[in-house]
């Protein structure tokens, strides 16, 4: 079946402009995770959401991050006002249960490059 | 804090040459610990969840390891296919959803 997709799969922005990130979870799962994956560096987590509950946003780096998900489904990640500290792979996953010890199926990623 | 350390950073082996992978973590109680591969250019990929000291779990030349304090990825008789990064994930008992990472092994494993 179709996996996690995300889009677009590379994008490069100015320094200063807003970016919005997708992605299509697997249909019928309910938990949605944002992992950011910088290079050298572990995969850092950045949201969580449970079907209808109060997202998760712990992991948030800062104010310019944000993200919503639309109907229990698709999620968009929007990074306002972007720095160079920023550029990295952003990864998506999904899994069907969300407690934290169901697997987590991943994207392939929005490698983000700021200038 | 939760602290996930793997080693080491990268592995270089011979095709069918038996290695293993580290994971040690610290967590203030643990409720499963998961392995996953990465090839470049794609997201990770499950490979197996443990959760309790003693446990094993196996997946073609995988074999997968937990103690109370480390977990191992042994590769038995490796091919140049199991050339990726693999990374280990803790899910703690915090109350939280989230996973938290090591930085992984990058292996490549010669013909």
């Amino acid at each position: 079946g179709a996996g996690v997709s995300q889009s677009p799969s590379n994008k490069v922005t100015e320094k200063g402009k807003d970016v919005e990130l997708r992605c299509d979870p697997i249909s019928g799962h309910t938990a949605l995770y944002w992992y950011r994956q910088s290079l050298g560096q572990g995969l850092e987590f950045l949201i969580y959401f449970q079907g209808n509950s109060a997202p998760d946003k712990s992991g948030l780096p800062s104010d310019r991050f944000s993200a919503e998900r639309t109907g229990g489904s698709v999620s968009t990640l929007t990074i306002q006002r972007t720095q160079q500290e920023d550029s990295a792979v952003y990864l998506c996953a999904s899994s069907p249960q969300g407690q934290g010890n169901s697997p987590l199926h991943f994207g392939n990623g929005t490698r983000l490059t700021v200038t | 804090e939760d602290q996930v350390t793997q080693s080491p950073e990268a592995l270089r082996l011979q095709e069918g040459e038996s290695s293993s992978l580290n994971c040690s973590y610290t967590v203030s109680g643990l409720r499963g610990l998961f392995w996953y591969r990465q090839d470049p250019g794609k997201g990770p990929e499950f490979l197996f969840t443990l959760y309790s000291a003693g446990e094993e779990k196996e997946k073609e030349r995988l074999k997968a390891t937990l103690t109370k304090k480390e977990s191992f990825l042994h590769i038995t008789a490796p091919k140049p296919e199991d050339s990726a990064t693999y990374l280990c994930a803790v899910h703690a008992d915090t109350g939280f959803q989230k996973l938290v990472f090591g930085t992984g092994t990058r292996l490549l494993v010669s013909p």
